[in-house]
């Protein structure tokens, strides 16, 4: 079945960098990639998704990039801010199937 | 707010006991997924649910039991509970069109054993 790599497991930026999440997914069938935001106490809140037929979408400050022939996908956060501080996850989806998530990034955003 | 509603938010029980856990799709949505994330872990895949079938089954413990009824609600149960299922349950809801397989989150219910 499909498994779905994350790194890093952490990462600590100042308020203003910007902040770079990597997934890679072992089915090359699987053709729907959502990123999760997890805050403390909540449940997951999708961000951002990318389908198979696209290289890259962006919503303001965030932007996912899929690379299909590698079989990863990455999600990257500018002009970072302390309410970014978050566990992100990705997520890999083949047809109707279930998400299968990455182990998550817990990002902390210094001011 | 995901427009996925579970109950209750907060459960503390003793070992043994049997407890369900409801959730509420989107309107609309088809596909019922549950989730178990423990302390600092990931989201482990339960059990999905399409329009009233089981359509796939992760590793979901023999002592737990889920369905997802005709107005497409759905419950988890746990039976002879033990203190490792204490954890955050989660259910997602879908449409599961061919046009739209976005998956929106409840807040969860936080399942205390003591």
């Amino acid at each position: 079945g499909e498994n779905v790599e994350q790194h890093p497991s952490t990462l600590s930026v100042q308020e203003g960098d910007s902040a770079v999440i990597k997934c890679t997914y072992s089915d090359s069938a699987s053709n729907y990639f959502p990123w999760y935001k997890q805050e403390l106490g909540k449940g997951p809140q999708l961000i951002i998704d990318i389908r198979s037929n696209v290289g890259e979408k962006k919503d303001q400050r965030i932007a996912v990039t899929l690379n299909k022939t590698a079989k990863h996908f990455s999600l990257h956060i500018t002009e970072t801010q302390p309410e970014d501080s978050a566990v992100y996850f990705c997520a890999a989806v083949k047809g109707f199937q279930k998400l299968v998530f990455g182990t998550g990034t817990r990002l902390l955003v210094s001011p | 707010d995901s427009g996925v509603t579970q109950t209750p938010k907060h459960l503390i029980t003793a070992t043994g006991q049997r407890v369900t856990l409801r959730c509420s799709p989107r309107s609309g949505d088809l596909s019922v997924y549950w989730y178990q994330q423990s302390l600092d872990q990931g989201l482990q895949f339960l059990i999905q649910y399409y329009n009233g079938e089981e359509r796939a089954k992760g590793n979901i413990l023999e002592r737990f039991s889920a369905q997802q009824f005709p107005d497409l609600h759905s419950e988890l149960n746990l039976s002879s509970l033990e203190l490792g299922d204490s954890a955050l349950y989660f259910c997602a809801s879908s449409p599961q069109t061919a046009l739209n397989t976005e998956a929106f989150f409840g807040q969860g219910t936080r399942l205390t054993v003591v």
